[in-house]
C-alpha cells in the first residue's frame, strides 16, 4: 500500500538559509499535518491543512509557512534557519477531515542546521 | 486542551517476557482517541494501536494490547512476548474530537530496551 512520502529525507543547511520540505500524502487523503521532533523530544504539532485550507496551527514559528496544493501535497517553507531548527520533521496524512482517527506518518525529513 | 504523561523514561524487559508501558492522560473533550506509536532508532513513527474513548472493549493488535481504564484516565500499552526488535521509543498520544483540531498531542515517550 502507498505510504506518505517526504522529500528530501535528509537536508543540511547553514544558519540564515531557507529550506523547503515536501510531503505527498497517501492517495485520496485530504488532510495533512506537520510535526517537529527535536533531538530527544516528543513530536510537536506545527500546522495542518484540510482540503487545501489551513485547519489548525500549533507551535509554528513565524519564520515558517506552509501550504497544501491542489493535488493535496504540502510544502513547509522555513526561512532564516536557526540552529534550534535542527530536528526531524514529520508529515502525516488522513482522510475525511481532522476529526478522523488515523494519521499515517511519513518517514520524516531530518534537517540539520550548521 | 489535552495532555499525556508517560512517567517511565526508560524500561528494561527480558526477551519473551511481557512489559507494560504507562500512559495517563487529561482532556476536556468528552470524545477522544488514544494512540501508541513506536519509534525505532531509524526515526520513523510506526502506528501500533488505537483506543476510542467510547470503545467498550480494550484494543488489541497482535502482541500489543491497550489496557484502557477510563475512570483512571490511563491507557497503558502491554507488549506480550517481547522481542529484541521491540527495543525502541514508545509514544502515547491523544486526539480530541471536541473541535476542529485533529492534531496529536504526544507524551515524552518511554525508551524500551529488550535484553536477550
Amino acid at each position: 500500500a502507498a505510504g506518505v512520502i517526504q522529500s528530501p529525507r535528509h537536508l543540511i543547511k547553514e544558519k540564515r538559509e531557507t529550506a523547503t520540505l515536501k510531503c505527498y500524502p497517501i492517495p485520496r487523503h485530504d488532510t495533512v499535518y506537520w510535526y517537529q521532533q527535536g533531538p530527544g523530544q516528543d513530536p510537536q504539532f506545527l500546522i495542518s491543512f484540510y482540503e487545501k485550507m489551513q485547519s489548525d496551527k500549533g507551535s509554528i514559528p513565524d519564520r515558517f509557512s506552509a501550504q497544501q496544493f491542489s493535488d493535496y501535497h504540502s510544502e513547509l517553507n522555513m526561512s532564516s534557519l536557526e540552529l534550534g531548527d535542527s530536528a526531524l520533521y514529520f508529515c502525516a496524512s488522513s482522510s475525511g477531515g481532522p476529526g478522523n482517527n488515523e494519521q499515517f506518518f511519513g518517514p520524516g525529513t531530518r534537517l540539520t542546521v550548521l | 486542551a489535552q495532555k499525556i504523561t508517560q512517567t517511565q523514561p526508560g524500561m528494561f524487559v527480558q526477551e519473551k517476557e511481557a512489559v507494560t508501558l504507562d500512559c495517563t492522560y487529561d482532556t476536556s473533550d468528552p470524545s477522544y482517541g488514544l494512540f501508541w506509536y513506536k519509534q525505532p532508532s531509524s526515526g520513523e513513527m510506526i502506528f501500533l494501536i488505537y483506543q476510542g474513548s467510547y470503545d467498550q472493549q480494550n484494543a488489541t493488535e497482535g502482541r500489543y494490547s491497550l489496557n484502557f481504564q477510563k475512570a483512571r484516565k490511563s491507557a497503558n500499552l502491554v507488549i506480550s512476548a517481547s522481542q529484541l526488535g521491540d527495543s525502541a521509543m514508545y509514544f502515547c498520544a491523544i486526539k480530541g474530537y471536541g473541535g476542529s483540531q485533529g492534531n496529536l498531542i504526544f507524551g515524552k515517550g518511554t525508551k524500551l530496551s529488550v535484553k536477550p
